[in-house]
């Protein structure tokens, strides 16, 4: 079945670093895959997201580039900032009449001043 | 427009109780999906509903269902409570069945004691 696997947390940065978070993926035929947002006390928001190989989606100063050879997804950002605490989840959703979105565990992502 | 909307916010239940969760999607969106998020990990898929009939289901036992009303709204049923539900009960809508975007409400604060 669809899988996906990402960088364990929590990530502890400076204002202005660079953030990775890395997401790898199982899954047959030709997924579509996706990061979400989630913060304190909210739902889920999509952040981005790639429908096939070799898109990048991005949203918001975040990318993310679909690399089939390598079936990654990894989700970076140039340059952080204290909103960007969050937890971060990579999701995928198979191929066609398979409409449910599999997520990682999620990374909390905590940005200090 | 509203976003998507869930109620309650936080309930609280007793092993072997029954509850009922209400999910009222994005005005014009005909599809729901339920997904359980436990503490600490990714949310996992439940049911998706899309005009009123069941279009896919996870892997949970049969203590859940749900339905979908002509209005799009939704109810989501869980049966003889047991501790292990505790979570966060996520709802997410879309346009059709198989658009990419779904929309998150703010989940319901389901604690079982």
């Amino acid at each position: 079945g669809n899988s996906v696997t990402q960088m364990e947390g929590p990530v502890t940065l400076s204002e202005e670093a660079f953030l990775t978070i890395n997401c790898t993926y199982t899954a047959t035929g030709y997924p579509s895959l996706f990061w979400y947002v989630q913060y304190p006390g909210e739902g889920l928001q999509l952040l981005l997201k790639a429908t096939k190989a070799d898109d990048k989606g991005s949203n918001k100063g975040f990318e993310a580039t679909y690399r089939k050879e390598t079936t990654s997804f990894h989700l970076e950002k140039g340059s952080v900032q204290v909103s960007d605490s969050a937890v971060y989840f990579c999701a995928l959703r198979g191929g066609s009449n398979d409409y449910k979105l599999s997520f990682g565990a999620g990374t909390t992502v905590t940005v200090r001043a | 427009d509203a976003g998507v909307t869930q109620s309650p916010t936080h309930l609280i239940k007793t092993r072997g109780q029954h509850v009922t969760l209400r999910c009222s999607p994005i005005s014009g969106h005909k599809s729901v999906s339920w997904y359980q998020q436990v503490l600490g990990q990714g949310p996992q898929f439940i049911f998706q509903y899309y005009e009123k009939e069941e279009r896919g289901r996870g892997n949970f036992p049969d203590r859940f269902s749900a339905r979908q009303f002509p209005n799009y709204s939704s109810e989501l049923n869980v049966n003889a409570l047991l501790l292990g539900d505790s979570a966060l009960y996520l709802c997410a809508s879309s346009l059709e069945r198989g658009a990419y975007e779904q929309y998150f409400g703010p989940g319901t604060r389901l604690t079982v004691t």
